[in-house]
Parts: C-alpha cells; sequence; structure tokens
C-alpha cells in the first residue's frame, strides 16, 4: 500500500518570498501524484498533478511541483507568495492501476506574513 | 453547472442520534468516495464506491454507512455507534478508480 509524509505541518512565509512544501510518498508500484488546497471551511481544489511525462508540472495559481522518482518525492513550489495563498496543502498519491483509493499526507498549513 | 453538492452544510445533533449526510453529483461520474477531516490529521477514507450498487470500506468505516443505490447520489449516514462523529465531511467523485478526485464543500457534523 502506499502512503505520504508531507515533512512539515506548518510552514509560516513572509509575502512575496519563495515556498516549498515538502511531500515524499512511499509505494512499491507505479503512482499518479496530486497537490490540492484547502482554504477555510471549504472543499479540496486541485492545485495540479503528475500522471506522466515532464518531470515539472505547472498548476493554477503560479504553483509548480517537481516529480522525482528516485526520491520518492513531490514538492511544491511558488517562486512568490501572495496573502491569499495562505491556505492548507494537501500532497496525495494513487497507483496507476486505480486498485486501491487515493491518500493522502495530513497537510501543511501555509501562513502567509504581510 | 456541473460539480458535487453536499448538504447540509453545518449539522448539529444531540449523542445517540443517527444523521444522513447528503452528497449529489452531476459529473456522470462513476466512482464516489467519502471522507473524514480533523484537525492535523488529514483526510480519512470512510467509504468508496466504484459503481452503482457497490461500495467498499475505506480505513474508517466503523460507525458509518451508506448506499449508492443511483449513480448521482452516495449519502452517509453517521451512526450512534461512532464514538467520535464531531468533523468535517468531504464527499467526492471521479470518471472512475485512478483518475481525478473532485471534491464537494464540505459538512460540518457537530454532535452535542
Amino acid at each position: 500500500a502506499q502512503s505520504v509524509t508531507q515533512l512539515d505541518s506548518q510552514v509560516p512565509v513572509f509575502e512575496e518570498a519563495p515556498v516549498e512544501l515538502r511531500c515524499n510518498y512511499s509505494s512499491s508500484v507505479s503512482v499518479y501524484l496530486f497537490w490540492y488546497v484547502q482554504y477555510p471551511n471549504q472543499g479540496l481544489q486541485l492545485l495540479l498533478k503528475y500522471l506522466s511525462g515532464s518531470t515539472l508540472v505547472k498548476g493554477i495559481n503560479g504553483f509548480e511541483a517537481e516529480f522525482n522518482k528516485s526520491q520518492t518525492s513531490f514538492h511544491l513550489r511558488k517562486p512568490s507568495v501572495h496573502i491569499s495563498d495562505t491556505a492548507e496543502y494537501f500532497c496525495a498519491v494513487i497507483e496507476k492501476s486505480g486498485n486501491t483509493p487515493l491518500v493522502f499526507g495530513k497537510g501543511t498549513r501555509l501562513s502567509v506574513i504581510a | 453547472d456541473g460539480g458535487i453538492t453536499q448538504s447540509p452544510k453545518y449539522l448539529f445533533r444531540k449523542e445517540g442520534q443517527n444523521v444522513t449526510l447528503s452528497c449529489e453529483q452531476n459529473l456522470n461520474h462513476d466512482a464516489m468516495y467519502w471522507y473524514r477531516q480533523d484537525p492535523g490529521q488529514g483526510l480519512r477514507l470512510i467509504y468508496y464506491s466504484q459503481i452503482v450498487n457497490d461500495f467498499q470500506k475505506g480505513d474508517i468505516a466503523e460507525g458509518y454507512s451508506v448506499s449508492r443505490e443511483k449513480k448521482e447520489s452516495f449519502p452517509l449516514t453517521v451512526t450512534s455507534a461512532q464514538k467520535n462523529p464531531t468533523a468535517f465531511y468531504l464527499c467526492a467523485s471521479s470518471i472512475g478508480p485512478g483518475n481525478t478526485i473532485y471534491f464537494g464543500e464540505g459538512s460540518w457534523l457537530t454532535v452535542v
């Protein structure tokens, strides 16, 4: 079975600074990887996903993530954050076969400070 | 507009009562899911259904029940057997297993 570890539960960062949210996964089979964002009292919104092809994936709101198979990582980055990026971010993994459901990490709370 | 609708948004119940959370989707998705979210614990899978009239237990199914009589509907019942039911509940759907999952806006359940 696969698992996801988000290495930081909280990340404070100043506005316009760069940010990286770390995600490592464990799986014995090939996987698809996702990042979701959750604003307060709302559902989750898909930021980006890696299915195949280029290991650098661009998503909405200026975010991007890089799939590193050797390090089993899928870190999320943004070169310059805004106050509006304050939210909870979830990394998730699913087997390509689809035999098991999506598995989420515990989330990273990004707080952007003015 | 296509999407996933959860209702109610906020629900209060007394301890010992069963409560049913509604989830409807008009995306023509085959698979539907229920997750529970607690602070600091991420999302945990309660039940999922890959096709009508079929569903499987997730990681924390005890104290919950579901039905999938129609493709667009996947209601979740929180029974009195669930020891700590107060949480944020999220319904989701996907075209099928292994595909991107889309979420509803969630339902807050508070048991007093």
